[in-house]
């Protein structure tokens, strides 16, 4: 079974930029969830979606915004970008959508936006 | 939204000792908690997992207990070994999940040979 597919790995943007980028989730699972990963603040939530509905949301700004294809793809976007958008993005999914149920996450490897 | 805490940073264990990293918590309705392992250059992976019904759980070498009282969680790694080397996140989810998963800040594990 193929793992969590995130699409560029790697990117470098100017500040003002638009980003999209893109997560294939492991076959089966609904619940695709982003994460921003810096060194100093470990791993932020951005977002979960499951079943094409955004069902958290973490404190980030409205640049960073996100959807969910009917296939369970999920895409993640951020307008004018800043500097301190520099990070790898991680996206994972799983098999439930949380609350008591709540199941592993697997990960992706990850896209690593550079923004000069 | 939840707040968690870990500790330390940085822990430098020699070999075949054990290691103990500590989380703290803030919503008392968190219910399920668990640890991820992060080793230089990859994916985080799900090590060990526990959910508030239980004071604590064992694989192997590892093991996590959980206080609800004091809101505290602790990852055990017993013999450590050189592939032990890496950065464990603790992670908390409320059972409201609004916030979804909220991740420590990471402990990077070093182990002396």
């Amino acid at each position: 079974k193929a793992g969590v597919t995130q699409t560029p790995r790697y990117l470098i943007k100017t500040r003002g930029q638009q980003v999209t980028l893109s997560c294939s989730p492991i076959s089966g699972h609904r619940s695709v969830s982003w994460y921003q990963q810096t060194p100093g603040q470990g791993l932020q939530f951005l977002f979960e979606y499951f079943s094409e509905t955004q069902r958290n949301k973490g404190n980030f700004p409205g640049r960073f915004s996100g959807r969910q294809f009917s296939n369970s793809r999920s895409e993640m976007n951020v307008s004018t970008l800043e500097l301190g958008d520099s990070a790898l993005y991680l996206c994972a999914s799983s098999l439930a959508a949380g609350g008591s149920n709540t199941g592993e996450l697997f990960f992706g490897e990850g896209s690593r936006l550079t923004v000069l | 939204g939840e707040n968690v805490e870990q500790h330390p940073s940085t822990l430098s264990v020699q070999e075949g000792d054990s290691a103990v990293i500590k989380c703290t918590y803030s919503d008392s309705a968190s219910n399920y908690f668990p640890w991820y392992k992060q080793e230089l250059g990859k994916r985080p992976q799900l090590i060990i997992d526990i959910r508030s019904n239980v004071g604590e759980k064992k694989d192997q070498r590892i093991a996590v207990t959980l206080n609800k009282t004091a809101k505290h969680f602790s990852l055990h790694i017993t013999e450590t070994q050189p592939e032990d080397s890496a950065v464990y996140f603790c992670a908390v989810y409320s059972g409201g999940g609004a916030d979804g998963l909220t991740f420590g800040k990471g402990t990077h594990l070093i182990i002396q040979p």
